[in-house]
C-alpha cells in the first residue's frame, strides 16, 4: 500500500531533550515537505526536499533540522525543543513539488 | 504569504450548499484543495491551473478565476461525509519550486 509512514504518532518531552521523528514514504517520491499545524494558523511549510541531499527552508525552519540521505526517509531533528514547538507535525511526498500531496498520519508533539 | 481561506467556519444541514473561496494577492500559477477530518491526514481532492478550469469530483467541484486570483470550491447537496476542515494550497507564479503554501483552512460541520 502507498503510504507517508510517520513516528511516533504522539511524542511528549521536555524542554531541551533532543528527538527526532521520523517520516518514510514507499511511493519513489521525489519531493518530501515537513508542515506545522496549529489551530487557527493552518499549515506552515518548515523544511521541504526536492531530491536526496537537497534540502531548504520553508517558512519556519527555526529550531528545526532536516536531512535527506535516502530518497524514502526525511527526519525531523529538534535539537533542544521548546514549548512553543508543541503542535502537529505532519510529514508529505508527492511525485514533484507541485504535484499532489500525500500526508502521513501526523505526529503530535507536546514539549514541556 | 498565506492566502486567505473564507469563511472560517459554516454549519449546514444535510443537502445544503456551500462555497469556500480561496484568495491570493499575489499572482497563482495553481490552486490545490484538500481536505482533512478530525483527527486524520489532510488528504488531497484536486487541482485548479491558471486558465479558469473548473474541476469536478462528483458533488465537489472548484474554479479558478485568474483576474481575482482566487479559487472558489463548490460542495453541492452536502452529506454528513463532507465534514472536516479544507484547505487549500497555492502555487505562484515566478515562485520557486518549494511547494505549496496553504491557508488557515475552513471548518465545514454538517449536521443531519
Amino acid at each position: 500500500e502507498a503510504q507517508v509512514t510517520q513516528n511516533p504518532r504522539y511524542l511528549i518531552t521536555v524542554t531541551g531533550k533532543k528527538l527526532t521523528v521520523t517520516c518514510s514514504q514507499n511511493m519513489n517520491h521525489e519531493y518530501m515537505s515537513w508542515y506545522r499545524q496549529d489551530p487557527g494558523l493552518g499549515l506552515r511549510q518548515i523544511y521541504y526536499s526536492m531530491n536526496v541531499e537537497v534540502t531548504d527552508k520553508g517558512d519556519v525552519p527555526e529550531g528545526y533540522k532536516v536531512s535527506r540521505k535516502e530518497k524514502r526517509n526525511f527526519p525531523l531533528i529538534l535539537e533542544s525543543p521548546s514549548p512553543n514547538q508543541t503542535s502537529l507535525y505532519l510529514c508529505a511526498s508527492s511525485v514533484l513539488y507541485n504535484s499532489p500531496l500525500h500526508f502521513g498520519n501526523g505526529t503530535r508533539l507536546t514539549v514541556t | 504569504q498565506q492566502p486567505v481561506q473564507s469563511p472560517q467556519a459554516v454549519i449546514l444541514r444535510e443537502g445544503e450548499d456551500a462555497v469556500i473561496n480561496c484568495s491570493s494577492s499575489k499572482a497563482l500559477y495553481s490552486v490545490h484543495w484538500y481536505r482533512q477530518k478530525h483527527g486524520e491526514a489532510p488528504v488531497f481532492l484536486m487541482i485548479l491551473l491558471k486558465g479558469g478550469e473548473q474541476k469536478g469530483h462528483e458533488k465537489i467541484s472548484a474554479s479558478f478565476n485568474e483576474k481575482k486570483q482566487q479559487s472558489s470550491l463548490y460542495l453541492t447537496a452536502s452529506q454528513l461525509s463532507y465534514s472536516g476542515t479544507y484547505f487549500c494550497g497555492t502555487e505562484y507564479s515566478g515562485g520557486g519550486a518549494d511547494g505549496l503554501t496553504f491557508g488557515k483552512g475552513t471548518h465545514l460541520i454538517i449536521q443531519p
